[in-house]
């Protein structure tokens, strides 16, 4: 069945790289996300990439995609106190589907 | 993307007792989801909600329990039966517009006393 998993907890001080990882069982996720959880707040889709793609870039987040080893991370550069939130890997077949979510990894940055 | 506000976005309830929430989106959407995130927990998907027919559920979860209702393209509802302290949880609605990923609402928290 689906699985997704990613550490629970990364601490990084402000100013840093972070770098969350995740892994997933499904081969056949076309669509791998990370999204982001502040305290009390809703998700929030913060990056998606499709499995054909290596890579992405969209301002200071970097998502990189290993297919062979199932193996998704998401790079926040020059990491901000704003960040400190639950980053959640998850995936899906296909946009329309049920999206299978990870743990969640809290993210606290160290000012 | 697409704009998606719940109704309640809080609420404390007795035990024995019932809450209804419910979804709106600002546009048309193709898809509709409830999912359920318990206390330090990850995301889990409840049901499809159908529109103009019966949702379809995940397993361990059963209609009389979350029935779940779509009259529309835009709107969904929610309800939570027979409440007990199991079901404190945050409940989230996502929406799926053509050919683009899912979006969530900022959710529904519970608290069954």
């Amino acid at each position: 069945g689906e699985d997704v998993e990613q550490s629970l907890f990364l601490s990084v001080r402000e100013g840093d790289s972070s770098v969350i990882n995740c892994t997933y069982t499904d081969s056949s996720s076309t669509y791998l996300y990370w999204y982001k959880q502040e305290p009390g707040a809703g998700l929030q889709l913060l990056t998606y990439i499709f499995s054909n793609m290596d890579m992405k870039q969209d301002q200071r987040l970097t998502v990189l995609l290993n297919k062979k080893d199932k193996h998704l991370s998401l790079r926040i550069a020059d990491t901000q106190t704003g960040d400190s939130a639950i980053y959640f890997c998850a995936e899906s077949m296909r946009g329309y589907q049920k999206v299978t979510f990870g743990i969640g990894t809290k993210l606290q940055v160290i000012p | 993307s697409a704009v998606i506000s719940q109704k309640p976005s809080r609420d404390i309830c007795q035990r024995g007792t019932s809450l209804t929430i419910q979804c709106q989106v600002d546009s048309q959407v193709t898809m509709m989801f409830w999912y359920r995130q318990q206390p330090g927990q990850s995301l889990t998907l409840i049901a499809t909600a159908n529109q103009g027919s019966e949702a379809t559920y995940e397993s361990g979860f059963v209609i009389d329990k979350f029935p779940i209702s779509r009259p529309n393209l835009t709107f969904s509802t929610l309800t939570v039966s027979n409440m007990s302290p199991e079901d404190s949880s945050i409940y989230l609605c996502s929406v799926v517009k053509i050919q683009e990923t899912q979006y969530f609402g900022p959710g529904t928290r519970l608290l069954v006393l």
